[in-house]
Order: structure tokens, then C-alpha cells, then sequence
């Protein structure tokens, strides 16, 4: 199995460009969360799905954050418009339950 | 809001030393899990014990729970270079199917 995958990588954009950030899950499993983690904050949950159903998005900072899950085997997270405390690196998970998760190498994401 | 909070924050040891990291969360748990992060990679779960279980093993990894005092520690034993990693503790929030929240992480360093 290839794991989670995630793209880009790496995101290098300028304040008030639309970021669309990207994960395929494991297949077979069921929930996906996203994550963003600086040094400051650490690890935080922004949004998890349970079959392509948005569950919990209270760590969504705000309206500029938006997250869809169009099928099992996809989910976007993006930022329009983003903005320089945006930056870090975000990372996408997946499991069969709330369990253990299995991460993907994450997209460090630079706003300039 | 963190619910683990990892001690210490680093941790700098010999090779063939025992490493012991600690976590403390605040609510209940159905379960808490430890997962190591490498510099640039996703989050690899290590070892997972139930809120019924006091102790668990896995090669290397002894964890142990104290629902009472809500506290876990993971002690690494033998330890190598390979080890050299973030550690961090994640909880459930007492229910099944939420998602996790993890500690702000463990850095441990160790030099051959």
C-alpha cells in the first residue's frame, strides 16, 4: 500500500493567493483528518471526515479555511485568501476508526 | 487545546541508555497513543493502550497508564541513534469515533 499521500510537498505562494492542498487517503479507510502543526502551536486538529461526511471542524481558524472530501478517495483543504501565519506544515491522516492514524509526509506550506 | 502535555520537553541521552518520556492529559480516555515524529515526516504510531490496560509492551516500547493520576509514560529502552525523534502522546475525548488530540511532543535526541 502506498500510504496517505499527500500534494505538494512543498507550497511556496505570496499573502492573498488561493492554496489547495491535497490527500489520498488508504483505501479502505474511513475517516481522514487534517492537521497543522508550527512550532508555536504544535500539532492541531483542523477538520476530520467520517465517510466523506465533515464530522468536527472546530479547529478550522476561520472562513478563509475550507475542506471537502468528494469521494473516499479524495479530500482538498484550501485557503483563499491565505495570509503569512498560514504557513507551516499540514498534514493529512487517515484511519479505519479514531484508532490509530496512519500520516501522510505532510505539504510545508511557506506564505510569503 | 492540548490534551496531552508531553514532559520534559527534551531529552538528550547516551546510546544504550533508557529514554523515559511522560504525558499527562486532562479527561477521560477510551484510549492514548504514542506516535514518534521523524524532522520532515509524518507521524508513525507506535503503540496504543486501553484505558482498562495499566501496562503494555512492543520490543522497545514499555508504556504505562495511570488513569487515576491521567498520566502515561513510554520508556524506550536500549536506545540508538535510530531513536533520535519527537515523541508524542495522543488521547481520544472519551468517545469512540472523535478524533485525537495530541500533546505538543517529546524531543529526544541521542548521540552515539
Amino acid at each position: 500500500d502506498a500510504g496517505v499521500i499527500q500534494s505538494p510537498r512543498h507550497e511556496v505562494t505570496e499573502m492573498g493567493q488561493e492554496v489547495t492542498l491535497r490527500c489520498k487517503p488508504i483505501s479502505g479507510h474511513n475517516s481522514l483528518f487534517w492537521y497543522r502543526q508550527t512550532m508555536m502551536r504544535g500539532l492541531e486538529l483542523l477538520i476530520y471526515f467520517n465517510n466523506n461526511v465533515p464530522i468536527d471542524d472546530s479547529g478550522m481558524p476561520e472562513d478563509r479555511f475550507s475542506a471537502k472530501m468528494p469521494n473516499a478517495s479524495f479530500s482538498t483543504l484550501k485557503i483563499q485568501p491565505s495570509e503569512p501565519r498560514d504557513s507551516a506544515v499540514y498534514f493529512c491522516a487517515s484511519s479505519t476508526s479514531a484508532h490509530t492514524q496512519y500520516f501522510g509526509p505532510g505539504t510545508r506550506l511557506t506564505v510569503l | 487545546s492540548q490534551q496531552g502535555e508531553e514532559d520534559p520537553q527534551a531529552l538528550s541521552i547516551q546510546e544504550g541508555e533508557n529514554a523515559t518520556m511522560n504525558c499527562s492529559y486532562k479527561t477521560s480516555i477510551n484510549n492514548l497513543q504514542w506516535y514518534r515524529q521523524n524532522s520532515g515526516r509524518g507521524l508513525v504510531h507506535l503503540i496504543l493502550i486501553r484505558s482498562n490496560e495499566r501496562e503494555k509492551h512492543s520490543g522497545r516500547l514499555r508504556v504505562t497508564l495511570d488513569t487515576s493520576k491521567k498520566s502515561s509514560s513510554l520508556l524506550i529502552t536500549a536506545s540508538r541513534a535510530a531513536d533520535t525523534a519527537s515523541y508524542f502522546c495522543a488521547t481520544d475525548r472519551g468517545q469512540a469515533g472523535t478524533a485525537l488530540i495530541f500533546g505538543k511532543g517529546t524531543t529526544l535526541s541521542v548521540s552515539s
